[in-house]
C-alpha cells in the first residue's frame, strides 16, 4: 500500500528565510509524487510533481522539491519565503489513486 | 474554462436525510474523484471514476454513492446522513489517473 508522511504539523519561518516542508513516502513501485497547496477556504492547487528524471523538480511560485530515493523523501523547498506563502501544504503519492499526507501548516512572519 | 465547479458551497443536514453534492468539469477530463477533508487527516479518497460509466471505491466509501453518466458530471450522494459525515468535500479531475489533479472549491457539509 502507498502512503506519505509529513512529520511536521507546523513550520514557522521569517520572511526571506529558506522554507522546507518535509515529506517521506512509501510505495511498492516507482513513485509519482506531488505537492499541493491550500489557501484558507479554498480548494487545493497543484505546485509540482515528480514522475521520473531529474531529482530536483521546479514548480509554481518559486517552489522546488528534491526527490531522494535512498531516503524515500520528497521535501518541498523555497529559497526565500514570502508572507503570502502562508498556507496548508500537502504531499501526495499517486499510484492510480491519490493518497495525501496529513498536511503541514506553514506560517511566514513578516 | 470554469474548471471544476461544485454546488452547494455550504449545506446543513439532519441525521438521516439524503442529498447529492454536485460536481462538474469542462476540461474533458476522464478521471474524476471525490475527497473529504477532516482536520489532521489530510484528504481521503471516497470514490473515483476513470470515465463515463466506470466508478470504483476509494479509502472511505461507506455511506456514499456515485455514478458517472457523462464525462462532465460526477455527483456524490449521501444516502442517510450521519454526524460522522460532517466534513469538507472536494471534487477533482485530471486527464489521467496519475496526472495533476484540478480541485473544485469544496462543499462544507454539517450534519446535526
Amino acid at each position: 500500500a502507498q502512503s506519505v508522511a509529513q512529520p511536521e504539523d507546523q513550520v514557522n519561518v521569517a520572511e526571506g528565510n529558506p522554507l522546507t516542508v518535509k515529506c517521506t513516502y512509501s510505495v511498492s513501485g516507482n513513485p509519482y509524487l506531488f505537492w499541493y497547496v491550500q489557501y484558507p477556504n479554498r480548494g487545493l492547487q497543484f505546485l509540482l510533481k515528480y514522475i521520473t528524471g531529474d531529482n530536483l523538480v521546479k514548480g509554481s511560485y518559486g517552489f522546488e522539491a528534491e526527490f531522494n530515493k535512498s531516503q524515500t523523501s520528497f521535501h518541498l523547498k523555497k529559497p526565500s519565503a514570502l508572507v503570502s506563502d502562508s498556507a496548508l501544504y500537502f504531499c501526495a503519492v499517486n499510484d492510480y489513486k491519490l493518497s495525501f499526507g496529513a498536511g503541514t501548516t506553514v506560517t511566514v512572519r513578516a | 474554462n470554469a474548471g471544476v465547479t461544485q454546488t452547494p458551497k455550504f449545506q446543513v443536514l439532519k441525521t438521516g436525510q439524503s442529498m447529492t453534492l454536485q460536481c462538474a468539469q469542462d476540461m474533458n477530463h476522464e478521471y474524476m474523484s471525490w475527497y473529504r477533508q477532516d482536520p489532521g487527516m489530510g484528504l481521503r479518497l471516497i470514490h473515483y471514476s476513470v470515465g463515463a460509466g466506470i466508478t470504483d471505491q476509494g479509502e472511505v466509501p461507506n455511506g456514499y454513492n456515485v455514478s458517472r453518466s457523462t464525462t462532465e458530471d460526477f455527483p456524490l450522494r449521501l444516502l442517510s446522513a450521519a454526524p460522522s459525515q460532517t466534513s469538507v468535500y472536494f471534487c477533482a479531475s485530471s486527464i489521467e489517473p496519475v496526472g495533476e489533479q484540478y480541485f473544485g472549491p469544496g462543499t462544507r457539509l454539517t450534519v446535526t
